[in-house]
């Protein structure tokens, strides 16, 4: 099983709905979580931190269920420009190292 | 400000040969990462190191070396090219893992081997 799993995709969406990322890990003692965005042919950029009570910026909502060990990502209003790939990234307590999911593909269309 | 540059940012080899990919960082960061990305795989990582002269095996590091002697240099050799690393390389950067957990990433090379 992998560390980090997350529905590839891709989710084809109109402009201005609301749409939905999980990402589950497997690694109970996970600290640490991200949600990344990577534009095609581009390098990945940090998108937001997700913290144990949720947090918004913006648009954007990440939300942590430590119970069920996933981590979710929602966007309103969906713009032309949040087509790209979401990377779910993790990490345990006290290490350097981020795994990072697969990523989920989004497609905004007009 | 540069941020994290990546040369080359385009490679062909033939298998056998070898190569060194160039990483740079001007944002004085300690630490520095090699990361590989393949269709379905998601980054893996391949080296990582914790400030100069330090290196440490990542979760694929089979296959290549590397070496951080300026903690603004992290460089990443293929001694015998095959074409199963065949990839988009990623260099990455960040302060120690003590504040928000962001890495700046370079804007990758992709190289082929053939």
């Amino acid at each position: 099983r992998k560390e980090v799993e997350q529905d590839p995709g891709p989710f084809n969406v109109p402009e201005g709905a609301t749409v939905a990322f999980n990402c589950t890990y497997s690694n109970s003692a996970s600290q640490s979580f991200f949600w990344y965005r990577q534009d095609c042919r581009k390098e990945p950029k940090l998108l937001m931190s997700v913290y144990s009570s949720g947090n918004e910026d913006g648009r954007f909502t990440a939300q942590l269920n430590r119970a069920s060990q996933y981590i979710s990502l929602l966007i309103r209003d969906s713009k032309l420009s949040d087509s790209a790939t979401y990377l779910c990234v993790v990490s345990s307590y006290n290490t350097d190292k981020l795994i990072f999911g697969t990523g989920t593909r989004l497609q905004v269309f007009p | 400000n540069a941020g994290v540059t990546q040369t080359p940012k385009f490679r062909v080899l033939k298998t056998g040969q070898s190569m060194t990919l160039l990483c740079a960082q001007d944002m004085n960061h300690e630490y520095m990462y090699w990361y590989r990305q393949d269709p379905g795989m998601g980054l893996r990582l391949i080296h990582y190191s914790v400030g100069e002269g330090t290196t440490a095996k990542g979760e694929v590091p089979d296959g290549y070396n590397v070496s951080r002697l300026k903690k603004q240099n992290f460089l990443l050799g293929l001694e015998s090219a095959a074409p199963s690393q065949t990839s988009v390389y990623f260099c990455a950067s960040s302060y120690p893992r003590d504040n928000t957990g962001e890495l700046f990433f370079g804007e990758g090379s992709r190289l082929t081997v053939l």
